[in-house]
């Protein structure tokens, strides 16, 4: 069973805009983990937050957690035609090296 | 560094064949999971390792035997091809539990 929904399931912006897509889980968790898969290929980690921490920043990437409401959020700024892709979150409920991944958002980044 | 490397990129089996898909990481991580991506849905894991002679099921297990005897290489063995193997497979490592993945770039599989 997926652990994750994200919403939206697709995502079409121009060049230049936010880009927001949440990710909801349903048990527990040590962490939550986005990633990114171009069409055709693997999974590229983005970022990692621990359940104690609530917000966390990497470059354009700005990822928010809610244990309270079992919600992450995934903020792209600027956004750029190459993050054109599918956005995955993931949610590592610990005892071993087992993700759960939602369903993902297709964003798209129009020129 | 080659990263997580996978063999092979495609495959086409009939139904009842075996086949084995090889995964090899040369970052000396001691994790290492399989994973199958079906369209409109997320990753699902098959199984996964913590250790070289270490191996668990997953959430999708049935079908599929994997084996850990190295800390290089866990190999994902399909016993008898059913068309509902039919996927995009994924192979991942990390240096332990409640860090990032990395993934190799898949082996899509078709089964007639």
């Amino acid at each position: 069973s997926q652990q994750g929904e994200e919403d939206p399931q697709a995502l079409s912006i121009q060049e230049g805009e936010n880009a927001t897509m949440n990710c909801s889980y349903k048990t527990s968790i040590n962490n939550l983990q986005w990633y990114r898969q171009n069409s055709g290929r693997g999974l590229v980690h983005l970022i990692l937050i621990r359940s104690n921490e609530r917000e966390k920043h990497s470059g354009r990437l700005r990822v928010t957690l809610d244990t309270s409401k079992k919600s992450s959020s995934l903020l792209i700024t600027a956004s750029r035609a190459a993050d054109t892709a599918s956005y995955f979150c993931a949610t590592d409920a610990g005892g071993g090296n087992k993700l759960t991944f939602g369903t993902g958002t297709q964003l798209k980044v129009e020129l | 560094n080659a990263g997580v490397t996978q063999t092979p990129k495609f495959q086409v089996l009939k139904t009842g064949q075996s086949m084995t898909l090889q995964c090899a990481q040369d970052m000396n991580h001691e994790y290492m999971s399989w994973y199958r991506q079906d369209p409109g849905m997320g990753l699902r894991l098959i199984h996964y390792s913590v250790g070289a002679g270490i191996t668990d099921q997953g959430e999708v297990p049935n079908g599929y035997n994997v084996s850990r005897s190295t800390t290089e290489d866990f190999p994902l063995r399909l016993l008898s091809a059913a068309p509902s193997q039919t996927s995009v497979y994924f192979c991942a490592s990390s240096y332990s539990g409640g860090n990032e993945q990395f993934f190799g770039p898949g082996t899509r599989l078709t089964v007639l």
